[in-house]
């Protein structure tokens, strides 16, 4: 059985950086790619990025500069790092498996507040 | 970046009802769009992909179509359990983009 669950801080402060860890079971990590996708008020849904089967990454380029995936296959966890938050950042953030359609299986989802 | 445009915003429907919504994408992107559902509460569901596709599991009721630039879900005899909001989604450029979403609301 495929399941997808995100953990993160919940708060973060303005300039800080953003660590969310997803843990994953009922796959493995090197067969498939690994996405983060955020949902936000501002923006709705919006990919952020992925990393490969192989481990290499892809971002979107508007968080390029201040994005990094990241996993660990051994623990079946891939890893969301952002820095430089912004009060625009907060919303829910999803890791998400890229299996027969980008999408195929998401978690639950882990809302971030960015706020001093 | 290739806009997805989704129309209308919302609908009220009853119950029984054919629904029928767009998605008009910026440029070509072939068909490369899925089509997710998202309860209240509720991270997205995948419904279509590959623009005609209906996911395992999904009800026969959903169809998705189209290519290139237009497309479109229809959900025929709308059932309550189908109120949501659907998204569109782009994987033919990056980055990859969704539309504004279209909420499915009961008269």
């Amino acid at each position: 059985q495929v399941q997808l669950k995100e953990t993160g801080p919940g708060l973060v402060q303005p300039t800080q950086t953003l660590s969310i860890t997803c843990t994953v079971s009922g796959f493995s990590l090197t067969s498939y790619y690994m996405q983060w996708v955020r949902q936000t008020p501002g923006k709705g849904l919006e990919w952020m990025g992925f990393i490969r089967s192989g481990g290499s990454t892809e971002y979107n380029s508007e968080f390029k500069s201040r994005l990094s995936i990241s996993r660990d296959t051994s623990k079946n966890q891939v890893f969301l790092k952002m820095n430089s938050l912004k009060t625009e950042d907060t919303g829910v953030y999803y890791c998400a498996r890229r299996g027969v359609a980008p999408f195929d299986y998401w978690g639950q989802g882990v809302m971030v507040t960015v706020s001093s | 970046n290739t806009v997805m445009t989704q129309s209308p915003t919302s609908m009220f429907i009853s119950v029984g009802d054919r629904v029928t919504m767009n998605c008009k994408a910026s440029q070509n992107v072939g068909t490369n769009v899925d089509w997710y559902q998202q309860k209240t509460g509720q991270s997205p569901k995948l419904l279509i992909y590959g623009a005609s596709n209906r996911y395992t599991g999904v009800p026969d009721r959903f169809t998705g179509s189209g290519s290139g630039t237009d497309f479109t879900l229809t959900i025929s005899n709308m059932q309550a359990e189908d109120l949501a909001v659907y998204y569109c989604l782009q994987y033919n450029y990056n980055p990859w983009t969704f539309g504004g979403g279209t909420k499915l609301e009961l008269k």
